[in-house]
């Protein structure tokens, strides 16, 4: 139980487009997404937090309009790079919580961005 | 604010060696504190958790204890395999914080055969 896929897993785009990535929770109610950033052998970044239904939260120094990010159902977030550049190549991550016994994260498998 | 710190890596190990990953934490009140597992190319998945001192987290032959009183939860193993090689996440989670976690730098295991 407490699967959380992510969709595309890598994808390669040209500068300037725009890019969607899929989160979603298969078994569970994710009340709560969370969209994380990680560079190449380091930590992972807290980008934004989202709850269903509502507004994004985003970690200080996050562009809001550069990372749009959507949760419209209690199953589906999706995280759009917007006028995507080289420097937003990374690897992103989501997980997904939901209540009582999934309030754990539980951790989706990553999707690799490259920005040509 | 929160804070976890862990060892840097790499850790280059022989199979079978012992393994301690160290890890410490700064946190107001009483956090639950977590180690996540990374392998290659893959998101992260949880290894064990402790919710309150003195609990002990173990799963697939690691362990760790939350210590309150040296802030710590050092990861362990007795006796790692090839497939251990992977990169390992401390984290918690501040009650005040609802679900974020704080994450520490990660530390990076190569078990060689």
């Amino acid at each position: 139980g407490a699967v959380v896929s992510q969709h595309p897993s890598w994808v390669i785009c040209k500068s300037g487009t725009s890019v969607k990535i899929e989160c979603r929770s298969l078994d569970f109610q994710a009340t709560t997404m969370f969209w994380y950033r990680q560079f190449p052998k380091q930590s992972l970044m807290l980008m934004a937090t989202s709850n269903e239904g509502s507004k994004a939260t985003y970690e200080q120094g996050v562009e809001k309009d550069k990372f749009l990010i959507n949760h419209a159902s209690l199953t589906l977030s999706t995280l759009t790079v917007t006028s995507a550049h080289p420097e937003d190549s990374s690897f992103y991550i989501c997980s997904a919580s939901g209540t009582g016994l999934i309030n754990e994260q539980f951790f989706g498998p990553g999707t690799r961005l490259t920005v040509l | 604010g929160d804070s976890v710190t862990q060892m840097e890596g790499p850790v280059t190990l022989s199979e079978e060696a012992f393994l301690t990953i160290n890890c410490t934490y700064t946190a107001t009140g009483y956090p639950s504190l977590f180690w996540y597992v990374q392998y290659p190319g893959e998101g992260l998945q949880l290894l064990l958790k402790a919710t309150k001192a003195d609990d002990k987290g173990s799963n697939k032959g690691f362990e760790a204890t939350y210590r309150k009183e040296t802030t710590s939860f050092h990861l362990e193993k007795g006796s790692v395999q090839v497939s251990d090689s992977a990169v390992y996440f401390c984290a918690l989670r501040a009650r005040a914080a609802g679900n974020k976690l704080t994450f520490g730098g990660g530390t990076r295991v190569l078990v060689k055969p």
